[in-house]
């Protein structure tokens, strides 16, 4: 079964840290990696998506990482700040089927 | 362009009652699908339509059916509803399916409680 796996759960760290989302998928045929960002209430905003053939995607201070081999995808966030508070989703297409992470709630302390 | 619109945003419904919701793209996409997010969770498939005139189950159908009324516009029907159909739902659409470069576009969700 293709499962999306996201680590942690829930992060809190204070204004200005660098940090680190994890997303694991079980099945490493996939075509591309997105990850969205959901503000609590809202819809989803796509925030980057990595084609299979790509190692990495950089969005201002965004930066997502993907290794196919090893069924793993990093979110790097640069110099946090508050308004990045948010749920942040992984999810992984295989052909027309996306299959979505259950998120890390990440809070940015000032 | 608007993208993908959903209606309506805000649903309250009592046990049995039946509601459709609606999903139009004016991005001319071929595919179109239909999620729902429950608490804690990500969002899982319920149907899609790979191409106008087709319809296939997702991951949990169980309790809806679905109408591609034309490309532009895909329905999500709630016969009977229950009070585990409480979700938020969430409509999207992509230009094809099974292509190595298939980006879904989302709607900004219908949130609906069932008493």
């Amino acid at each position: 079964k293709q499962e999306v796996t996201q680590i942690p759960a829930a992060l809190s760290v204070p204004e200005g840290e660098n940090l680190v989302l994890n997303c694991s998928f079980t099945d490493s045929a996939i075509y591309n990696l997105q990850w969205f960002r959901q503000d609590p209430g809202k819809g989803l905003t796509s925030l980057l998506l990595i084609q299979s053939s790509q190692r990495e995607q950089t969005s201002g201070r965004l930066n997502a990482s993907l290794d196919k081999s090893s069924g793993r995808s990093t979110l790097y966030i640069a110099a946090s700040q508050p308004g990045d508070s948010a749920t942040y989703l992984c999810a992984v297409y295989y052909g027309n089927k996306l299959v979505f992470g259950a998120g890390t709630i990440l809070r940015v302390k000032s | 362009n608007a993208g993908v619109t959903q209606t309506p945003k805000f649903q309250v419904l009592k046990t049995g009652q039946s509601m459709t919701l609606q999903c139009a793209q004016d991005m001319n996409h071929n595919s179109m699908y239909w999620y729902r997010q429950d608490p804690g969770m990500g969002l899982r498939l319920i149907y899609y339509s790979a191409s106008e005139g087709t319809t296939d189950k997702g991951e949990v159908p169980n309790g809806y059916n679905v109408s591609r009324l034309n490309k532009r516009e895909f329905s999500l029907r709630l016969e009977s509803a229950a009070p585990s159909q409480t979700s938020v739902y969430f409509c999207a659409s992509s230009r094809a399916s099974g292509l190595s470069y298939n980006e879904q576009f989302f709607g900004p969700g219908t949130r609906l409680t069932v008493l």
